[in-house]
């Protein structure tokens, strides 16, 4: 186990409704990103949260919003959802520093479905 | 433009045969990290390894083994005698770390489902 827990598992929502995901990082790792993988394709990246501040965004829309906590844990927030946004949803966590980037660890993500 | 290329969507092979997942690059930075991925069916993905674009070192682990190469933006990965519990969905990622880049963001290919048949 990887020490990365995501709630919930799964989620069914409409379309136009407003969904948060949320992620327990490991002990000790200050940094935070989220991925969005399709069926049938890699993970693609969303953001990224460095000490509580957005620290790179992928190609996603502003309906896409985050936070990352004190403790850092993280949430994922989306807006108008679209039919589109239906994916597995995978929070990383890792410990980086100004120079270097550590290891990602996953959780086990969380599937959503929008109907 | 793609950083991550996995040509093979999918492999099957029967238990005990070795098999080579292919995984090529690209980056500009000349500092960068590639790992691979292991993702079952439940979904986690699941770290087996992390090298750096200055250590051109082959390495070994049990029954896995990784072949780096600069020189054909190469990271190829091999599993020596399969076994059935080695099916699941295998992702090469790459993240870079000069300036202007975002410190640990993966650029996934889009994986190689390996299917391994007892």
């Amino acid at each position: 186990e990887t020490g990365v827990t995501q709630s919930p598992t799964h989620l069914i929502k409409t379309r136009g409704q407003q969904v948060t995901l949320r992620c327990s990082s490991q002990s000790g790792h200050n940094t935070v990103s989220w991925y969005q993988q399709a069926l049938g394709q890699g993970p693609q990246f969303i953001f990224q949260y460095y000490r509580e501040e957005e620290n790179g965004r992928g190609n996603f829309p502003p309906r896409f919003s985050g936070l990352q906590f004190p403790n850092y844990s993280s949430e994922l927030n989306v807006n108008a959802l679209e039919l589109d946004d239906s994916a597995l949803y995978l929070c990383a966590s890792s410990q980086n520093t100004y120079t270097q980037g550590g290891e990602a660890f996953f959780g086990q993500g969380t599937r959503l479905t929008v109907v | 433009a793609q950083k991550v290329t996995q040509a093979q969507t999918e492999i099957s092979v029967v238990e005990k045969e070795d098999v080579t997942l292919d995984c090529v690059y690209e980056t500009r930075d000349t500092t960068y990290y590639l790992f691979w991925y292991k993702q079952p069916p439940s979904g986690e993905l699941v770290f087996l390894i992390r090298r750096n674009s200055f250590d051109e070192q082959n390495e070994i682990s049990g029954r896995y083994s990784w072949n780096f190469q600069k020189s054909t933006s190469s990271f190829n990965f091999t599993i020596t005698a399969s076994q059935v519990v080695d099916s699941a969905v295998y992702f090469c990622a790459l993240s870079e770390a000069n300036r202007g880049s975002t410190l640990g963001r993966l650029y996934f290919g889009r994986g190689t489902q390996l299917t391994v048949w007892p």
